[in-house]
C-alpha cells in the first residue's frame, strides 16, 4: 500500500452538497495535514493534527470542517462551498520526533465546486 | 507578502546538463528547508531536504545548497534527465513551528532530450 492515500481522486459537487474527503497514511505518522493548491498559488496549509488533536487552523472558512479519528486517518468534510474552493486538496502525513520532520503528501483531490 | 520565493515559472535544459533551479526566503528564523517535486495529477513528491546548520547536502543527482547570509536555496541536479520534467516546489519551517510549512510559488522545470 502506498504512503499517503487519498479518495476521491476527483470531484465535483454543486454549492448545496455536502461531501466528505479522505486521507489515510501507512507510514505509522502521528501528524496529519490538509492543504489547499488553487491555480498559480503556493500551497496553502488549512489544517494540522497532531496526536489526533487539531493544533492548527490558518484562518479556514467553516464550511470546511476537518475530523481525525485516529493518527493513520484524516477527512475534511464540505458543505455549501463556493465556487472559489475549486482547487487540488492535499493530503499530508510526518512522524513528529521534535525538531524538523518531512511531510510526505498524497495525490490530492480535485474538487470543481459548480 | 510571500516569505518564501521561486522567481522562475519555467526552467529548459538540455538532457545531461545541470539544471538550477533558486529559491528565496525572507526569513533568517528559518532553519529548515526542503525541495518537493510534482508531476501533474499527483501530490508533491519529497526530494532533499537541509537544515540551517549545513550549506550543503547531497543525494545521488540532486544537490541543495544554502546561502543562509543571502536567504538562498537552491537545487542542482545533474545530469538531468527527461523524466526530471516536474513542477519543484522549495519549502521552509523554523524549529519552533515545525509543522508549519511554507511553500514556493514553484518552478516548472522541462528536460529536453
Amino acid at each position: 500500500e502506498t504512503g499517503v492515500t487519498q479518495t476521491p481522486r476527483h470531484l465535483v459537487m454543486g454549492m448545496t452538497n455536502k461531501k466528505s474527503l479522505k486521507c489515510e497514511q501507512h507510514l505509522g505518522h502521528n501528524a496529519m495535514y490538509w492543504y489547499k493548491q488553487s491555480a498559480k498559488k503556493p500551497l496553502e496549509l488549512m489544517f494540522v493534527y497532531s496526536l489526533e488533536e487539531r493544533v492548527e487552523n490558518n484562518s479556514v472558512p467553516s464550511r470546511f470542517s476537518p475530523e481525525c479519528p485516529n493518527s493513520s486517518h484524516l477527512f475534511l468534510h464540505l458543505h455549501t462551498l463556493q465556487p472559489e474552493d475549486s482547487a487540488l486538496y492535499l493530503c499530508a502525513s510526518s512522524l513528529q520526533r521534535g525538531g524538523a520532520e518531512t511531510q510526505y503528501f498524497g495525490p490530492g483531490t480535485r474538487l470543481l465546486v459548480l | 507578502d510571500q516569505q518564501v520565493k521561486q522567481n522562475s515559472p519555467s526552467l529548459s535544459v538540455q538532457e545531461g546538463r545541470i539544471s538550477i533551479l533558486n529559491c528565496d526566503y525572507t526569513n533568517s528564523m528559518f532553519d529548515y528547508f526542503l525541495w518537493y517535486k510534482k508531476y501533474p495529477a499527483e501530490g508533491p513528491t519529497f526530494l532533499i531536504s537541509i537544515s540551517s546548520i549545513k550549506d550543503k547536502n547531497e543525494d545521488g543527482r540532486f544537490t541543495v545548497f544554502l546561502n543562509k547570509s543571502a536567504k538562498h536555496l537552491s537545487l542542482h541536479i545533474v545530469p538531468s534527465q527527461p523524466g526530471d520534467s516536474a513542477v519543484y516546489f522549495c519549502a521552509v519551517s523554523t524549529s519552533g513551528s515545525a509543522r508549519q510549512l511554507t511553500f514556493g510559488s514553484g518552478t516548472q522545470l522541462t528536460v529536453l532530450p
